[in-house]
Formats: structure tokens, C-alpha cells, sequence
């Protein structure tokens, strides 16, 4: 059974620009999470899906941040436009229930550096 | 205060040593999750526990839930076991995640 996957697995863009990252979940699994490492910090959460319907998006940092999952399958994270401080690493999870006892299958992440 | 702490925050290793990572939490949890993170990156999930102990080849992981607090041994360490360590635990009745700042865990040969 293949994991999650996300690609790319590095861009480096500069400030201002657009970047979008892609998160693929197990098949099957309802539940997408999506979260962001910064340097020096720890791993926070982001957004929750439930299928396509954004259950919890109160992580997302500002509304240059932009997540859908279109059709509860895979799932994008857009930012737009970028600055410095969104450098970091963006993991994915999933799982198929989500209860709090519910083992979420992380993503290897996308690590994202803004200049 | 974080609300999920881990100790220490670097570890230095000989090859073979037997090593201890600590996690201490605040809030109310079901159970607790520690996460491996190469250097590469990627996260791998190593245990989901609630209770008692659990092994995997030389990984121990025990939580005492009444203490707060959950520990991850590495027995017999090896240079590839060099990650960060990741404990991370879902809020009580929810699916968020909170996580440590992690432990930077390297083995020398």
C-alpha cells in the first residue's frame, strides 16, 4: 500500500511568488491534515479536512494560505503571494477515521524556502 | 510554556549505548505518538501509545498517563538511529496534533 506522498519534495522561490504543494493521502483515508515546521520551531498544525469539506482550518496562518481538497482525494496548499517567513516544512497526514486515538501517516514534507 | 516538552533537546551517542528520550505534556491526551524525523526530512510514525509499554526491534516506547509523561528507549543504538524524535499528542477529544520541539539525536560510530 503506497503512503503519502507529496510533491515537490523542495522549492525555493522568491518573495512574492506563488508556490503550490500537493499532498496525496493513503487510499482511502477521509482524513487530511496539513502542517508546517518553521526553523527552530515546533511542527504546527494547520488545516484538517474531512473528505473534500474543510473541517478546522483555524491553524492556517493568514489568508495568503489558501487549501482544497477538490473531490476528497488529494489535497493542495497554496501560497500567495509568498514572504520570508513562510520558509519551513509542510507535512501531510492522513488517516482513516480521525478520532484522537486514529494513527495519522505522515508525508516525507515539502520543504519550502523563500528568498 | 509549550504544552508538550521533551528532553533533551540534543543527545550525543556512542554506538551501542542504551538511550532515554523524554516527553512530558499538559494537556488531557488518549494517547500519545512519537514520530522520526531523517535528516532527509520525511516523517516516519514509530508508536501510538495509551497505556503500558510498547517494543519495536529496539525501540521501547512507555507512558505513564497519570504522570503525564512518556519515554522512548533505544537500546543498542546504532549511527543510523541519528533523526530527530517527535512526540506528539492528539488534545483530548480532538484530531489536532500538539507537538515537541523535538530531540536531536546523533550516534556515533
Amino acid at each position: 500500500e503506497a503512503g503519502v506522498t507529496q510533491f515537490p519534495s523542495h522549492s525555493v522561490i522568491e518573495k512574492g511568488q506563488t508556490v503550490t504543494l500537493r499532498c496525496d493521502p493513503i487510499s482511502g483515508h477521509d482524513n487530511l491534515y496539513w502542517y508546517r515546521r518553521v526553523m527552530g520551531k515546533e511542527i504546527k498544525f494547520l488545516l484538517h479536512f474531512v473528505k473534500e469539506s474543510k473541517q478546522d482550518e483555524s491553524g492556517m496562518p493568514n489568508n495568503r494560505f489558501l487549501a482544497e481538497r477538490t473531490g476528497g482525494t488529494y489535497s493542495t496548499l497554496k501560497v500567495q503571494p509568498a514572504e520570508l517567513e513562510d520558509s519551513g516544512v509542510y507535512f501531510c497526514a492522513s488517516s482513516p477515521r480521525g478520532p484522537s486515538t486514529d494513527t495519522q501517516y505522515f508525508g516525507p514534507g515539502t520543504r519550502l524556502t523563500v528568498l | 510554556k509549550n504544552e508538550v516538552e521533551q528532553s533533551p533537546q540534543n543527545l550525543t551517542a556512542q554506538e551501542g549505548e542504551f538511550i532515554t528520550i523524554n516527553c512530558s505534556y499538559s494537556v488531557g491526551i488518549s494517547a500519545l505518538h512519537w514520530l522520526q524525523q531523517h535528516p532527509g526530512g520525511g516523517i516516519v510514525s514509530l508508536f501510538m501509545l495509551s497505556s503500558g509499554k510498547k517494543k519495536h526491534g529496539r525501540l521501547i516506547a512507555t507512558i505513564n498517563i497519570q504522570e503525564k509523561h512518556s519515554s522512548l528507549h533505544i537500546t543498542a543504538s546504532h549511527p543510523r538511529d541519528s533523526a530527530v524524535y517527535i512526540c506528539a499528542v492528539p488534545r483530548s477529544g480532538t484530531y489536532k496534533y500538539i507537538f515537541g520541539t523535538g530531540t536531536r539525536l546523533k550516534v556515533l560510530a
